[in-house]
C-alpha cells in the first residue's frame, strides 16, 4: 500500500501568518491527492482535490500544489477558523490511504 | 443539500456483529461511489471500504477484509456496512462519505457526522 507521510506533525502559527503543510507519498500518485480539514468533534471536510483544485465553497486562501510524490497545502493567511487537523489522502491506488495528519495550532 | 446520516453504532462484545447504515439525501445516490472511513479515538483517518455506484464492485482495507461487507440499496438511498467478528481494534467513529465519481476513483466530497462503534466486553 502507498504510505502517506505528513510533516510537520504540529505547526504553530499566528493568525494572519502563512502555513505550509507537506505530504509525501511512498510512490507516485500522479495528481490523485486530496486535502481534508477536520475540527474537533466534526467530520472531515474536503478542501482540495486533484492536488490543486479547491472544492466548492473553499476560500481562496487555501491552495494546493505538487504531483507525483511531493505535495503542499498552503494557507496564505490563517484565520481563527483554520486551526484544525489537516489530512492528505491519495486516491490513485487501492487501498486509499491517508497521512497521519498535521495539527495547525495557534502560536 | 447533500446529507449523509449514519446510524447503528453502539457497544458490542468482541466476536459479535453490527450493521451500520448511512441514509443519503439531497443528491442522486445511485450515481455515486460510496465509502466507509473510520477514526479510532484520538487517531487519524483509516479508509475501510468502497462500493461502486451500482454495487458491481467493492474494495476493502486488509484490516477488515473477510469480516466486513459493504452494500447499498439504491431504491432506499442507503449504504450499509455489515461488521462481523468484531475486535477491540475496530473501535472507532465510522463515517460514510460520498466519492466525487461513480467508481470510487476520486476524492470524498461529502461526509456524514459519524457513528461510534465500541467493541468491549
Amino acid at each position: 500500500e502507498i504510505v502517506m507521510t505528513q510533516s510537520p506533525a504540529t505547526l504553530s502559527v499566528s493568525p494572519g501568518e502563512r502555513a505550509t503543510l507537506s505530504c509525501r507519498a511512498s510512490q507516485s500518485v500522479a495528481s490523485s491527492l486530496a486535502w481534508y480539514q477536520q475540527k474537533p468533534g466534526q467530520a472531515p471536510r474536503l478542501l482540495i482535490y486533484g492536488a490543486s483544485t479547491r472544492a466548492t465553497g473553499i476560500p481562496a486562501r487555501f491552495s494546493g500544489s505538487g504531483s507525483g510524490t511531493e505535495f503542499t497545502l498552503t494557507i496564505s493567511s490563517l484565520q481563527s477558523e483554520d486551526f484544525a487537523v489537516y489530512y492528505c489522502q491519495q486516491y490513485n491506488n487501492w487501498p486509499r490511504t491517508f497521512g497521519q495528519g498535521t495539527k495547525v495550532e495557534i502560536k | 443539500q447533500v446529507q449523509l446520516v449514519e446510524s447503528g453504532g453502539g457497544v458490542v462484545q468482541p466476536g459479535r456483529s453490527l450493521r451500520l447504515s448511512c441514509a443519503a439525501s439531497g443528491f442522486t445516490f445511485s450515481s455515486y461511489g460510496m465509502h466507509w472511513v473510520r477514526q479510532a479515538p484520538g487517531k487519524g483517518l483509516e479508509w475501510v471500504a468502497v462500493i461502486w455506484y451500482d454495487g458491481s464492485n467493492k474494495y476493502y482495507a486488509d484490516s477488515v477484509k473477510d469480516r466486513f461487507t459493504i452494500s447499498r440499496d439504491n431504491s432506499k438511498n442507503t449504504l450499509y456496512l455489515q461488521m462481523n467478528t468484531l475486535r477491540a481494534e475496530d473501535t472507532a467513529v465510522y463515517y460514510c462519505a460520498r466519492d466525487r465519481s461513480r467508481r470510487g476513483a476520486d476524492a470524498f466530497d461529502f461526509w456524514g457526522q459519524g457513528t461510534m462503534v465500541t467493541v468491549s466486553s
